[in-house]
């Protein structure tokens, strides 16, 4: 079966400090990776994904099939990016987002 | 910006009772999901649903559980006979046509049984 794995529950930096956010996942076809985040008291929102290869809000993150990962970089954290963070991947074919446990960032000021 | 929204916002109700969760999806949307995250553990998927049916389900969604889009604005998720391990937070989502279009969230309702 499918699984996303993010090892870190909770991740805590200085502001200003490079962040990496870790995701690794499981699936031998090509996958559709996310990453989602969800800011105190707000809904559940895109921050990202794989074919867009874009950077939101200094956030990037790169597929690397080698290792089965998509991790989730920026380097210099700010105050304001303190948030859970959800990577997700979606299977050829599937509707159905398969979401890793999730990271909560607190970045100190 | 439309968003997705979800009534009731909080919905407490007793073991062996039915509920039904509300969501109104973003109007042009045309795939509707829900998901469940137990307290402390993952965002689960429940169900899609497109063109008036099901399209994907997960083990999680037995027979308790149904969806409904009875007025073409509404989408709702009924469990029949409340247990629980029910209690969690419920997440509708919609997203438009495309198949790498991303998926909005609404606020979720959260569901305790008690």
């Amino acid at each position: 079966a499918q699984r996303v794995t993010q090892p870190e529950k909770l991740l805590s930096v200085f502001k200003g400090a490079p962040v990496e956010l870790k995701c690794n996942y499981s699936y031998s076809g090509s996958p559709e990776l996310f990453w989602y985040v969800q800011y105190s008291r707000q809904r559940l929102q895109l921050l990202l994904r794989h074919i867009s290869r874009e950077s939101i809000k200094g956030f990037t993150a790169d597929l690397n099939k080698g290792e089965t990962s998509f991790h989730l970089k920026k380097p210099f954290a700010q105050e304001e990016d303190s948030a859970m963070y959800y990577c997700a991947l979606r299977i050829q074919g599937a509707q159905k987002l398969v979401f890793g446990q999730g990271t909560r960032l607190t970045i100190n000021p | 910006e439309p968003e997705v929204t979800q009534t009731p916002s909080h919905q407490v109700t007793q073991m062996g009772q039915e509920v039904i969760l509300r969501c109104v999806p973003i109007s042009n949307h045309l795939y509707f999901y829900w998901y469940r995250q137990i307290l402390g553990q993952k965002v689960e998927f429940l169900v899609s649903f497109y063109n008036n049916e099901i399209s994907e389900k997960s083990e999680i969604f037995d027979d308790q559980f149904s969806v409904e889009r009875p007025d073409g604005s509404n989408f709702t998720l009924k469990i029949r006979s409340t247990k629980l391990e029910d209690s969690a937070m419920y997440f509708c989502a919609s997203r438009p046509q495309g198949r790498n279009s991303p998926l909005h969230f609404g606020n979720g309702t959260r569901l305790t049984v008690t």
